[in-house]
């Protein structure tokens, strides 16, 4: 009963190199997010799914782009990746009210 | 827009009550969260208030005022472990129902 896990859970690439994200639950919940933690900014939402198939865009969506074949998995993946990404993603989900957080991926990008 | 405030950094003293205050200004919203992050963890979800009042579980407390735009986290007989940050979010229905998140109050807890 992992409940939601995230792999890689740490990544130095390139800057210029594409890198994915995964993320897995495995309770069904309907909602899932995807965040990125940096000193001074707190928790910024980058995109969210409402349900398979349904995504959206959060607060920092440029440079990102996600996918949701699957209820339980939400991929995230920088296209090109830049400095400015280097951060600690996170990975929600959500049944209706409270989000369950994923333990993170600490991304370096040089 | 939506703006969260939270202080910075707090210490208190094993055993003490602590109050850590947020204030918040949403469009619409519609309910607020408290979140426990341990250095180098992931954030675990511990209260929600949507109706003003006080919501009790355990040692932990949560208070809302909508009409001053205000929340409170008590936390009581505080344990070393309570060292985390601690953060305040608030769901805003003009933002879609998604998550805004303050920028995290630090707890430091000293015998």
């Amino acid at each position: 009963d992992a409940g939601i896990t995230q792999s890689p859970r740490y990544k130095i690439t390139e800057t210029g190199r594409q890198v994915t994200l995964m993320c897995h639950q495995t309770w069904s919940h309907s909602y899932m997010f995807w965040y990125r933690q940096d000193l001074g900014h707190g928790l910024r939402l980058i995109y969210y799914s409402a349900a398979a198939d349904i995504t959206d865009k959060g607060e920092v969506p440029d440079g990102y782009v996600v996918s949701r074949s699957k209820t339980e998995n939400f991929p995230l993946t920088l296209e090109s990746a830049t400095r400015s990404q280097t951060s600690v993603y996170f990975c929600a989900s959500s049944p209706s009210h409270e989000q369950y957080f994923g333990p993170g991926t600490r991304l370096t990008v040089t | 827009g939506q703006n969260i405030d939270q202080p910075t950094e707090m210490t208190a003293t094993e055993g003490a009550i602590v109050q850590i205050n947020c204030t918040y200004q949403t469009s619409g919203f519609n309910g607020l969260f408290w979140y426990q992050q341990h250095a180098g963890e992931a954030p675990t979800f511990l209260s929600y208030n949507v109706l003003d009042g006080l919501e009790e579980k355990g040692r932990f407390s949560s208070f809302l005022s909508r009409s001053k735009g205000y929340s409170y986290l008590l936390l009581k007989e505080l344990q070393m472990k309570d060292s985390a940050s601690y953060l305040c979010a608030v769901r805003d229905r003009e933002y879609g129902n998604k998550l805004v998140f303050g920028a995290g109050t630090i707890l430091r807890v000293k015998s």
